[in-house]
């Protein structure tokens, strides 16, 4: 299986602050990587498909960048709606894997 | 819009079998393929099953081993997840999520808002 490796597993940083998060997996899954957003309480959504690809209807402060085995997820300005716990979720092969997740915190 | 309803959870000893159900609508059903995801309490997600748009491909978590069973019925909209000889460890909030493709296993771009399955004696 692949394992995909999330850091931080929490951070807290200030409204306004750019904020990154990367996630590492075990092999080489070229960009089958996607991002979700799970606020507390609620069922994750998606975020970023493919790596980079925003999806529709989310702001664009939200962004994704990699290919192979690292990749990064960009707040580019953290709002306080933005608290939540984020997970990286790769699709090369079955099983899919998630990270452990980011939990996100404002200070 | 898009909706995915999960009914069938509750509490059931260990052992013992439970069939989650996902009622789906406001989209075209079978254009897509579904998952089963679970989410432990105050854990992190965990991919269950995959099933494509016609059945054809049924895929599972390592950890299923035989137990679970995903299907479903084109004509209802509706799938299924028969979780048979369950463990305590499989106590989680299991979300029915939409795949982008028919076939699976790409983007989850829909999710249900789970239902609770506790396992214990």
């Amino acid at each position: 299986d692949i394992q995909m490796t999330q850091s931080p597993s929490s951070l807290s940083a200030s409204v306004g602050d750019r904020v990154t998060i990367t996630c590492q997996a075990s092999q080489d899954i070229r960009m089958y990587l996607n991002w979700y957003q799970q606020k507390p309480g609620r069922a994750p959504s998606l975020l970023i498909y493919d790596a980079s690809n925003l999806e529709r209807g989310v702001p664009s402060r939200f962004s994704g960048s990699g290919f192979g085995t690292y990749f990064t997820f960009t707040i580019s300005s953290l709002q306080p709606e933005d608290i939540a716990t984020y997970y990286c979720q790769q699709y090369e092969k079955v099983p899919l894997t998630f990270g452990g997740g980011t939990k996100v915190e404002i200070k | 819009q898009v909706q995915l309803v999960e009914s069938g959870g509750g509490v059931v000893q260990p052992g013992r079998s439970l069939r989650l159900s996902c009622a789906a609508s406001g989209f075209t059903f079978t254009s897509h393929a579904l998952h089963w995801v679970r989410q432990a309490p105050g854990k992190g997600l965990e991919w269950v099953a995959v099933i494509s748009y016609d059945g054809s491909r049924r895929q599972y978590g390592d950890f299923v081993k035989g137990r679970f069973t995903i299907s479903r019925d084109n004509s209802e909209n509706t799938a299924y997840l028969q979780m048979n000889r369950l463990r305590p460890e499989d106590t989680a909030l299991y979300y029915c999520v939409r795949d982008r493709s028919i076939m699976g296993s790409t983007l989850l771009d829909h999710w249900g808002r789970g239902v609770l399955v506790t396992v214990s004696s």
